[in-house]
């Protein structure tokens, strides 16, 4: 089983639409929780980070980890055209290295 | 702003050729990576370095070599290519912090073909 599971998508919502993005996990060790964004032929740029369990706003984002799920979401409010991406989720425990989910295609259609 | 560079963003090889992939940062960051990208496959770590001439494998090293003779360059080097090394290559780098998390910057990635 692959430490961290994403559903790829692709995920299609209309311009204003909440959108609920979301990631499982299976290491307990995983303290660092991130979203990426990625446009086309472009690299990831981070968006988000939270540290153990909790919310974090910014903005139109919210992202939520509940570590007693292993379970981490990422909301986005009032979607636009331009928040069309793949959204990568991230994990790290002590390490240097990253864990990342295979990626959800999102568009947001006007 | 921190910046990261690949020195392609198309590169089309031969099989058996030796494919040299550059990587540079201009922040002077302790840690850098080299992943590849393939649909339905994510991101997957390939090897990663934590200083000047250290090296560790990441989960996929097997037909991949690292070079960092300098801080601010990390070279991924394709022995032999292979045709199921066509793949998005992205490097990163990130600074080693006072915690063990530490945000990851990006390169705009190198579309490698194996033919």
């Amino acid at each position: 089983q692959k430490e961290v599971e994403q559903d790829p998508g692709p995920l299609s919502v209309p311009e204003g639409a909440i959108v609920s993005l979301n990631c499982t996990y299976s290491n307990s060790a995983f303290q660092y929780f991130m979203w990426y964004r990625q446009y086309s032929r472009k690299g990831p740029e981070l968006l988000m980070y939270t540290y153990s369990s909790g919310n974090k706003e910014d903005g139109r984002f919210t992202a939520q980890v509940d570590k007693s799920s292993k379970y981490i979401s990422l909301f986005i409010r009032d979607s636009q055209p331009s928040d069309s991406a793949t959204y990568l989720c991230a994990m790290g425990d002590s390490g240097y290295a990253l864990n990342f989910g295979k990626g959800t295609s999102l568009l947001v259609t006007p | 702003d921190v910046k990261v560079t690949q020195s392609s963003r198309y590169l089309v090889k031969r099989t058996g050729e030796k494919v040299f992939l550059e990587c540079v940062q201009d922040m002077d960051h302790e840690n850098m990576f080299w992943y590849r990208q393939d649909p339905g496959l994510g991101l997957r770590l390939i090897y990663f370095s934590y200083d000047v001439k250290m090296k560790e494998k990441g989960d996929i090293p097997e037909g991949y070599s690292v070079s960092r003779e300098k801080k601010e360059r990390f070279s991924l080097i394709l022995e032999s290519a292979s045709t199921n090394q066509t793949s998005m290559y992205l490097c990163a780098s990130s600074p080693r912090g006072t915690t063990a998390y530490s945000e990851q910057f990006f390169g705009p990635g190198t579309r490698l073909t194996v033919l």
